[in-house]
């Protein structure tokens, strides 16, 4: 069965960076790709971007671009983000998701992992 | 770039039809695929509908998706209403860049 399996949380200081990571199993890895969406305490959900895991091609939320790198290992079915100069509106559960392209649905999600950034 | 626009929260009885709207403020509704997400308290979300009216496997046909050009909104109605459909519900499309836009969400009380 299709299983996406999150890195464990973090708690960082605002300025420094964090990367999470989402390894994949019960599919072929490289023939979808994985999105990334946060959820910050209490409010609604926000896309951060999109990397295939065939090409390793990007695209990433304008809210987020120059500070995200998405980035896979596809010897170990793992796909990574990073998020850099954090600030406290970064605290946020991050999910990552299953998606075949950038336009398909998600349809199948992590477990989430909790990113706290606190001074 | 567009927002989707639903209303904050809902509520009915059990064995009720309920149906939450997503509002797309410009550009054609019909323009891009809307899918709709299920968060339960504590969980990760989980697809409802996806390509406007699509289920995947294992989704009650209790939930059905619909876009209307008139009023340029896609809707999820859930007949039948348990309290188990006690969640936030999520509507979701893409923009020009294939950057994908959520809605605020809504949350459904079945009371």
């Amino acid at each position: 069965q299709v299983q996406l399996v999150q890195s464990g949380a973090e708690v960082k200081k605002p300025g420094a960076s964090v990367k999470v990571s989402c390894k994949a199993s019960g599919y072929t890895f490289t023939t979808y790709g994985v999105s990334w969406v946060r959820q910050a305490p209490g409010q609604g959900l926000e896309w951060l971007g999109w990397i295939s895991a065939y090409n390793g091609n990007t695209n990433y939320a304008q809210k987020v671009q120059g500070r995200v790198t998405m980035t896979t290992d596809t010897s170990t079915s793992t796909a990574y983000m990073e998020l850099r100069s954090l600030r406290s509106d970064d605290t946020a559960m991050y999910y990552c998701a299953r998606a075949e392209v950038a336009t398909t649905d998600l349809d199948y999600w992590g477990q989430g992992t909790l990113v706290t950034v606190s001074s | 770039n567009f927002m989707l626009t639903q209303p904050h929260s809902v509520s009915e009885s059990p064995g009720k039809t309920i149906t939450i709207s997503c509002t797309r403020s410009s550009g054609n509704i019909a323009r891009n695929y809307v899918q709709w997400y299920q968060q339960r308290p504590g969980s990760s979300p989980t697809t409802l509908i996806y390509e406007d009216k699509k289920r995947p496997s294992g989704v009650p046909d209790r939930f059905s998706g619909s876009i209307d050009s008139s009023s340029n909104s896609a809707s999820l109605t859930i007949s039948g209403l348990k309290t188990e459909d006690e969640a936030d519900y999520y509507c979701q499309s893409y923009d020009s860049n294939n950057h994908m836009i959520f809605g605020g969400g809504t949350k459904l009380t079945v009371l």
